[in-house]
């Protein structure tokens, strides 16, 4: 199995609601990932977690919020968002080979 | 500083043609590896081809081949045979192991192809 599966594919929040992305990976990876992705731009790194424990945090605000339950497991909890938020969010995991695995991406929307 | 460059924001390929993408890259590091991700408007990064900084031959994948010039520090994406359904964004991406299980990647700021049937 070679898949990353992330959801929900689609979600629209307004500034003051709570959500969750969710992202999972059954690879055996230990190095998961999360970016953000504006319109036709490359993406961002925003997280790294290495064995279950987060190892980069790449200057992200608070009101994003990373988890990760399990080896299999990534969340990002969502809380008093901006419209400027509003991207295509990815997640990815990597094994020892280095080569990242993507999932198909949540595109967000906060009103 | 580590940086990957893609001057190429969009490029036009007749269809059965082959295309070559351009990415040059510049690191101090000795040990670092080389990708490619295709992109469709759908949004999914869709991992390519990947060439390791010490492998001396070129990586192939079916129609993909990564032409490595580790002098020239460039790493450009020949597309043969080139199908309707190549047309996306293509992002290079240089990635930097940090000594643990992890690989921070820089990406290039992609070049976006069109097929032309």
């Amino acid at each position: 199995d070679t898949e990353v599966t992330q959801t929900p594919k689609h979600l629209v929040m307004g500034m003051t609601n709570k959500k969750s992305l969710k992202c999972e990976q059954h690879m055996g990876h230990r190095a998961m990932y999360w970016y953000k992705q504006k319109a036709k731009k490359p993406p961002e790194l925003m997280f790294v977690y290495s064995y279950e424990k987060l190892s980069i945090n790449e200057s992200v605000p608070s009101r994003f919020s990373p988890e990760c339950p399990n080896s299999s497991l990534l969340n990002l909890h969502l809380h008093a968002l901006q419209p400027e938020d509003s991207a295509l969010y990815l997640c990815a995991s990597s094994g020892e080979g280095g080569e990242q695995f993507f999932g198909p991406g949540t595109r967000l929307t906060v009103l | 500083a580590q940086k990957i460059t893609q001057t190429q924001p969009g490029m036009f390929v007749q269809e059965k043609e082959a295309v070559t993408l351009d990415c040059t890259y510049d690191t101090s590091d000795q040990s670092y590896g080389l990708f490619w991700y295709k992109q469709p408007s759908s949004g999914e990064m869709i991992f390519l081809i990947y060439q390791g900084s010490y492998d001396e031959q070129n990586a192939t994948e079916g129609r993909y081949s990564l032409n490595f010039q580790k002098a020239r520090k460039s790493a450009n994406l020949v597309i043969s045979a080139s199908q309707l359904g190549d047309s996306a964004m293509y992002f290079c991406a240089m990635s930097l192991p940090d000594g643990g299980a992890t690989n921070k990647l820089i990406f290039g700021t992609g070049t976006l192809l069109a097929v032309q049937p």
